[in-house]
């Protein structure tokens, strides 16, 4: 049973530039959740998908945008990369049952460095 | 803006010893949760205690919590080398749509032989 997948392992990017970062869920979630943790601090909620819609968002600008596929598998997709966004990217997914969104398994994340 | 605070922030044992690790927040919580991380890498769910819930054992690990301090503790008994990591707790942030974990700045933990 494979865990949460995500691809790249790390990428290095120029300010200014576009970057995709892709999730794979745990098999049976539904849910997947993105989160940024710079070096030193705990990770910060990005925002959360469900149901191919963004179900809710923690205090990051519009440059940072997602997507949810019909297969679960999901997308973050940071515009204009300033220096502040080098970071471990985590994905998290987790299943809603009974109205309730149970744990949230990680993925191993992406390591981004912007130049 | 992070809700749980860990304490110490970096803590230095010999294997066999015990380690406790610290976790305060600051709203009411149905939850709270510690997870592991190993060197940069993606996370580890180790237990969930509920707010009804005042102690839960897995393994070698016992959780507490005081929902009246607004406090919880991770114990890990007879560590090994293999324990050296950071540690995380995590409370839940939901409205109707989803839920989101909010994390501390997690414990540094070494072990050594």
């Amino acid at each position: 049973d494979a865990g949460v997948t995500q691809s790249p392992t790390h990428l290095i990017k120029t300010r200014g530039q576009q970057v995709t970062l892709r999730c794979s869920p745990k098999s049976g979630h539904d849910t997947v959740s993105w989160y940024q943790q710079a070096l030193g601090q705990g990770p910060q909620f990005i925002f959360q998908y469900y149901e191919e819609e963004e179900r809710q968002r923690g205090n990051f600008p519009d440059r940072f945008s997602g997507h949810q596929f019909p297969n679960y598998s999901s997308e973050l997709n940071v515009n204009a990369l300033l220096l502040g966004d080098s970071a471990l990217y985590l994905c998290a997914s987790s299943l809603v049952s009974g109205g309730r969104q149970e744990t949230q398994y990680f993925g191993p994340g992406t390591r981004l460095l912007v130049l | 803006s992070q809700q749980g605070e860990e304490d110490p922030q970096a803590l230095s044992i010999q294997e066999g010893e015990n380690a406790t690790m610290n976790c305060s927040y600051k709203t009411s919580i149905n939850n709270l949760q510690w997870y592991r991380q190993n060197s940069g890498r993606g996370l580890v769910h180790l237990i969930l205690i509920r707010s009804n819930e005042r102690e839960k054992h897995s393994g070698r690990l016992r959780v507490t919590l005081d929902t009246s301090k607004k406090s919880s503790s991770l114990l890990i008994t007879a560590s090994r080398a293999a324990d050296t990591a950071s540690y995380f707790c995590a409370t839940e942030k939901a409205n109707q749509a989803g839920t989101a974990l909010i994390f501390g700045k997690g414990t540094t933990l070494s072990v050594s032989s």
